[in-house]
Formats: structure tokens, C-alpha cells, sequence
């Protein structure tokens, strides 16, 4: 099956740094999400980003296809952000399969 | 609109014992998914059900686990006999039509298996 990986794997920043998270993917997918899981366990949905970038205030995200990665760009970073960040490819005839990468954990000090 | 709605949230149940998580996804979505998420494993697609229909069970670990979605505003998750590795966090999730949709995650049932 496709390999999703994720780096790095922890993250330490002060509030107010920003930082770049990275997602790697074996194959071609359809598409790809961000998704946020905050300190309570909820997954929240970040960015729909098969290719291009896009923005949303503080964050930014890029997917090149061709070259099978995404980027996540966390801007001026605040404790909420806290929690842990996934890429999630989609796969399979609808696209709609989707395997979740490893995860990269940030913690945001004040 | 109330968002992926999972029952229970927390479960504490015996070894042995029948499972049932339960879930309603979003109105309108036709597309369905069960993850479970462990510190070892991460989080992993379990069933995809698209239209009611089961498009991928690959994911469902072994016989004693089994997913059904009778209509479009049900599904639900069923371990028997459970055992204590099966303690997880089962997340369900919705998606809109098929290919380039966003998916939106219930809060999740946390199962302890004793």
C-alpha cells in the first residue's frame, strides 16, 4: 500500500516562530487533507489541497503532485496550535480512500 | 448542521463482551469511514462505505470485527468478542460525494477492553 510519511516528527517552537511541516507519499493520490488533533483528540479538517497552494489566515498549505509532497507553513505560531498534524492522502477509483500519515507533534510555548 | 455524531463516546467494557459503536454522519454525505487510532498504529482506515455500499474492507483487522450501514443516516461498528488489544479510539467520518471532498470527523469513541 502507499507509504505516507511525515516530518518531523516532533516539533518544539516558541509562540510567535513559524515552521514548516512536510508530508512524503509513495504514489500518486487524488487527493490530499491537513488535519488538525487537538490536546482533546479532535481531528479537524485543515486543507482540501490535491495541488497548489492555498492560504487561511496564519496557515498555508502547498502540494506538488509531480513530485509527491505537501507543506504545511504554520505562521507567527500560537499555543492553540498545539496538537498534532496529519497529511492524509486519498486513493483508490473515487479518490475517497484515504491513509493518514505518521503525524507530526508540535508544541507551541509561550 | 450537527456534525458527525458518534455514540458512545467512552466505552469500559470485558474482554469477551460484544461491542457496538455507533455513528451518524453528516446529512447528505454519502460517503462513510471508520478509523481507529492507537499510539502504535497511528490512525488507520478500518471500512469505506460509499452510497451504503462497503467499497473497501481491507482495513477491518479480522473476523471479529464487522461494519454495516443500513441507510444513510446509520452505521455502526461491532466487535464480538472483543479483546484487550482492540482498545483504540474508533473515529468515524463523512465525506461528501466522491473524489475531491473534505472529510469531517466525529469526536470519536474511546474503548477500553479490560
Amino acid at each position: 500500500g502507499i507509504q505516507v510519511e511525515q516530518s518531523p516528527p516532533d516539533l518544539i517552537l516558541q509562540e510567535g516562530a513559524n515552521s514548516t511541516l512536510r508530508c512524503n507519499f509513495s504514489d500518486s493520490v487524488n487527493n490530499l487533507q491537513w488535519f488538525h488533533q487537538n490536546p482533546w483528540g479532535q481531528l479537524i479538517n485543515l486543507f482540501y489541497i490535491p495541488s497548489g497552494t492555498k492560504q487561511n489566515g496564519r496557515l498555508s498549505a502547498t502540494t506538488v503532485a509531480t513530485e509527491r509532497y505537501s507543506l504545511l507553513y504554520i505562521s507567527s505560531s500560537q499555543t492553540t496550535d498545539s496538537g498534532v498534524y496529519f497529511c492524509a492522502v486519498g486513493v483508490g477509483n473515487t479518490g475517497n480512500q484515504f491513509y493518514f500519515g505518521t503525524g507530526t507533534s508540535l508544541t507551541v510555548i509561550p | 448542521d450537527a456534525g458527525v455524531i458518534q455514540s458512545p463516546r467512552h466505552e469500559v467494557t470485558e474482554m469477551g463482551q460484544e461491542v457496538t459503536l455507533r455513528c451518524k454522519p453528516i446529512s447528505g454525505h454519502n460517503s462513510l469511514f471508520w478509523y481507529r487510532q492507537t499510539m502504535m498504529r497511528g490512525l488507520e482506515l478500518l471500512i469505506y462505505f460509499n452510497n451504503n455500499v462497503p467499497i473497501d474492507d481491507s482495513g477491518m483487522p479480522e473476523d471479529r470485527f464487522s461494519a454495516k450501514m443500513p441507510n444513510a443516516s446509520f452505521s455502526t461498528l461491532k466487535i464480538q468478542p472483543s479483546e484487550p488489544r482492540d482498545s483504540a479510539v474508533y473515529f468515524c467520518a463523512s465525506s461528501l460525494g466522491e473524489g475531491g471532498n473534505t472529510i469531517y470527523f466525529g469526536e470519536g469513541s474511546w474503548l477500553t477492553v479490560v
